[in-house]
């Protein structure tokens, strides 16, 4: 199985900031990455595809880049309704595996 | 839009069998572009991918290794749903499940279910 590893596990952060989150692939998964928002007690929202391309009625706000093993996903200035837990999960094979997760508090 | 409605019990006890609906509203649990999943989330094992049943001219069925001799997930055509049974559970299957669509094209969970508290105790 592919391993995700995010860092950090949590930050805080004031409304905004410049957030960036890393994610690590224990191999290379040719950017297929997505990056998925998560509110207490709430589904994860899909928020971009293929390590940077951004689903549908997501705010500009947020972008991914990264190649090979190594992908970030970054907040470009946070809004209130941005603190929440972030995953990044790869597609590359069976079977699909999340990172643990990267929590944003507010400063 | 597409919808994903969660149906089942949030008590199941030890060594007994879990079983829980993800009714599609929106889209076809048939379609050739969309893999319908199972996911579950708890604190001890975070976010992890189950299993997965997809229509491509015929049926096929994948599973993660951890669960794969304990479980099941079927579509039905009829309702337009897919389901999920895990069998011989324990405390450690205590989790939120949910299911998600995955289409062909992002390959990502984009529809999520609302999620199903599952706790294993007698």
């Amino acid at each position: 199985d592919i391993q995700m590893t995010q860092s950090p596990s949590s930050l805080s952060a004031s409304v905004g900031d410049r957030v960036t989150i890393t994610c690590r692939a224990s191999q290379d998964i040719s950017n297929s990455l997505a990056w998925y928002q998560q509110k207490p007690g709430k589904a994860p929202k899909f928020l971009l595809y293929a390590a940077s391309r951004l689903e549908s009625g997501v705010p500009s706000r947020f972008s991914g880049s990264g190649s090979g093993t190594d992908y970030t996903l970054t907040i470009s200035s946070l809004e209130p309704e941005d603190f929440a837990t972030y995953y990044c999960q790869q597609y590359y094979n069976i079977p699909r595996t999340f990172g643990q997760g990267t929590k944003v508090e507010i400063k | 839009q597409v919808q994903l409605q969660q149906s089942g019990p949030g008590l199941v006890k030890p060594s007994q069998t879990l079983s829980l609906t993800c009714a599609i509203s929106g889209d076809s649990v048939s379609s050739n572009s969309a893999a319908w999943n199972w996911i579950r989330q708890s604190p001890s094992r975070g976010l992890e991918w189950l299993g997965r049943t997809y229509y491509r001219s015929k049926w096929y069925n994948e599973y993660a290794a951890s669960v794969k001799s304990r479980i099941t997930i079927n579509p039905d055509t009829s309702k337009n749903q897919f389901s999920l049974q895990l069998n011989s559970v324990t405390p450690e299957d205590t989790a939120v499940y949910y299911c998600a669509r995955a289409l062909t094209g992002t390959y990502a969970f984009d529809i999520w279910g609302q999620g199903t508290m599952v706790t294993v105790s007698s």
